[in-house]
């Protein structure tokens, strides 16, 4: 079955640290991967996501991600983390069944930032 | 302002009662999703719609009901609410059929419902 999994429940980094969110899934055909990500009382906004081709993709914000098909992973990445990025990221894999794109979630990773 | 909207945001209710979530959005996307949102599981997906009349179960669709008479319009309904039906619900549209690079899903602001 699909599944994505995301290692950290937690992570606290400085403001100006790098940053990187684990993300792996179980998919047996080619994935589609996507991040969202969900501001305290928000709905979740889309940061970027991978469909093919090149496997460094480029989001809002700064971030990026990189498709490991090797390593099952799609880790998310922010080379300077500011304190408006503290908010809970969701890494998930697009699946296409009875012409429906269905998403699976990841249980989510909840990053704080020390000023 | 289009976009999707959820009403109410937020709704106290007690167990055994009947409840609507309503979701509402202005881009005529075809395909709507519910979902709820519980520490530790992340989003799991519980009715989806491609289209009006058409409508199918998620992976966790027991106790819900959901109708779609409009487009625009795809209502979630609990119709003998229990506790563990407590969680936050977020709906979703999209207009692209699914492995297409375009393909995004549009989420809600969220409704939080407890069931007391």
């Amino acid at each position: 079955a699909q599944s994505v999994t995301q290692p950290d429940i937690h992570i606290t980094v400085s403001e100006g640290a790098s940053l990187e969110l684990r993300c792996n899934y179980s998919y047996g055909a080619t994935p589609y991967l996507f991040w969202y990500v969900q501001s305290p009382g928000q709905g979740l906004q889309l940061l970027l996501k991978y469909f093919s081709g090149d496997t460094l993709v480029q989001g809002i914000k700064g971030f990026e991600a990189e498709f490991k098909r090797s390593q099952s992973s799609f880790n998310l990445r922010k080379p300077s983390v500011h304190w408006s990025d503290a908010a809970e990221y969701f890494c998930a894999v697009g699946r296409s069944s009875g012409g429906y794109n269905k998403l699976i979630f990841g249980a989510g990773t909840r990053l704080a930032v020390h000023p | 302002d289009a976009g999707i909207t959820q009403s109410p945001r937020y709704k106290i209710t007690e167990t055994g009662r009947q409840v609507t979530l309503m979701c509402h959005q202005t881009w005529s996307h075809s395909y709507m999703f519910w979902y709820r949102q519980d520490l530790g599981h992340g989003l799991r997906l519980i009715y989806y719609s491609a289209a009006a009349d058409i409508t199918d179960k998620g992976e966790v669709p027991d106790g819900y009901v959901v109708s779609r008479s409009k487009t625009e319009n795809f209502p979630l309904t609990l119709e003998s609410a229990t506790r563990s039906q407590t969680s936050v619900y977020f709906c979703a549209s999209t207009a692209t059929k699914p492995g297409r690079s375009t393909d995004t899903q549009y989420f809600g602001p969220g409704t939080r419902l407890t069931v007391l």
